[in-house]
This record gives C-alpha cells, sequence and structure tokens, in this order.
C-alpha cells in the first residue's frame, strides 16, 4: 500500500517569504510522486510530478520539490510567497504499475500581506 | 482543448433520489477517475477506467453507487438512492496513458447536497 502524509493542514507565510510545505511518502515500491493545487471552487491543477528522472523537480508558478529517498519526503518550495499562491496544496502518490492516485489531506496555504 | 467537462456544477436533492454526475474526459485520454472529496475523508478514488473498463471499484462506498463508462467521451456516476452523507465534491479526472507516472487531469467538480 501507498500513503503519503502531510504534515501541517494550515500554514501561514507573509508575502515575499520561503513557502515550505512537508510531504513524507510511504512505499514498497518506487514511487512516482505528485503537488497539485486547487484553488477555491476549482478542481486539482499538477504543479508538478516526480518520476524517477531528476530528483529536483520544477513546476510550474515558481514552484519546486526535492525528492528524499532516505527521509521518504517531496517538500514543496518557493522562494518568495505571492498573495496568488492562497490554494489548498495536495501530495500524491502512485507506483507498483498502478497509476491510482493516492493523495495526503491536504495543506492550506495562506499568505499574509 | 476544453479540458475534463462535468456537469452539473450543483445538484441540490433529496434523500431518497437518483442522482446522476456526469464527465467527458479529455479528447484522447484513455483513463478515466471518479473521485470523492469532502472535509471529513478529504480525496477518495472511487473508481477508474482503462479505455473504458472498470479497473478498479474498490473505492465505491457501496451498492447505491454505479459507474459507466459506454464509450471513449463520456462516463456516469450514478447515486441511488441517495442520502445526506453523500453530499460532497464529485471530480473526475482523465489521464493520457495508463501508467503511474501519468498526471491525471482534473474537471472543475460538481458539489452535490443531499437534503
Amino acid at each position: 500500500a501507498q500513503s503519503v502524509t502531510q504534515l501541517g493542514s494550515h500554514v501561514s507565510v507573509s508575502e515575499g517569504a520561503l513557502v515550505l510545505l512537508r510531504c513524507n511518502y510511504s512505499s514498497s515500491v518506487p514511487p512516482y510522486l505528485f503537488w497539485y493545487v486547487q484553488y477555491p471552487n476549482q478542481g486539482l491543477q499538477l504543479l508538478l510530478k516526480y518520476t524517477s528522472a531528476a530528483t529536483l523537480v520544477k513546476g510550474i508558478n515558481g514552484f519546486e520539490a526535492e525528492f528524499k529517498k532516505s527521509e521518504t519526503s517531496f517538500h514543496l518550495t518557493k522562494p518568495s510567497a505571492h498573495m496568488s499562491d492562497a490554494a489548498e496544496y495536495f501530495c500524491a502518490v502512485s507506483g507498483g504499475g498502478n497509476e491510482k492516485l493516492t493523495f495526503g489531506t491536504g495543506t492550506r496555504l495562506t499568505i499574509i500581506p | 482543448d476544453a479540458g475534463v467537462i462535468q456537469s452539473p456544477r450543483h445538484e441540490v436533492t433529496e434523500m431518497g433520489q437518483e442522482v446522476t454526475l456526469r464527465c467527458k474526459p479529455i479528447s484522447g485520454h484513455n483513463s478515466l477517475f471518479w473521485y470523492r472529496q469532502t472535509m471529513m475523508r478529504g480525496l477518495e478514488l472511487l473508481i477508474y477506467f482503462n479505455n473504458n473498463v472498470p479497473i478498479d471499484d474498490s473505492g465505491m462506498p457501496e451498492d447505491r453507487f454505479s459507474a459507466k463508462m459506454p464509450n471513449a467521451s463520456f462516463s456516469t456516476l450514478k447515486i441511488q438512492p441517495s442520502e445526506p452523507r453523500d453530499s460532497a465534491v464529485y471530480f473526475c479526472a482523465s489521464s493520457p496513458r495508463t501508467g503511474a507516472n501519468t498526471e491525471a487531469f482534473f474537471g472543475q467538480g460538481t458539489r452535490l447536497t443531499v437534503v
């Protein structure tokens, strides 16, 4: 079975500050990892994905994430937060030939002006 | 491309009524997923199809729920009879390929309220 744990259901950062959203995974097979963003009353939009090609993955809107096998982590970062980054962020995992995405519980990001 | 299209966007129904949610995946995509999102349980995969064939329906809560994909461009999720605990946002998503490294593209969801 695969799972992801997102630490912190709510994160607040000041505009211009570093954004760090945490995700740890559990998988018995090499995982594929994803970060999605959900704006209010919208569906989920892919930010970035890790598929074993490179451990540091760059995504849209200035976000990036680093796969660390030794720490079983895939944390999402952005150097400088913008007001438009306020949303809910979901980490997800798949693998083992199974394309089912298993999502974490989400982290709501608030940006303080 | 218009993306994944779901209808209706909002549905309010009375307990005991039949509800049908509809989804048109992105053209050319051959995997389709139905998810349910609630505050209590987060995002749950209900069922997914590859090439119109149901592959895994282990997430379907009970017999009141059924899903079909009669062709590559259309899928339905039906709840009969509906109950208040079915109130949630239901998302349809599609993927261009099979395989665990393939991302899913989500529709905007159907917000279902059962009163």
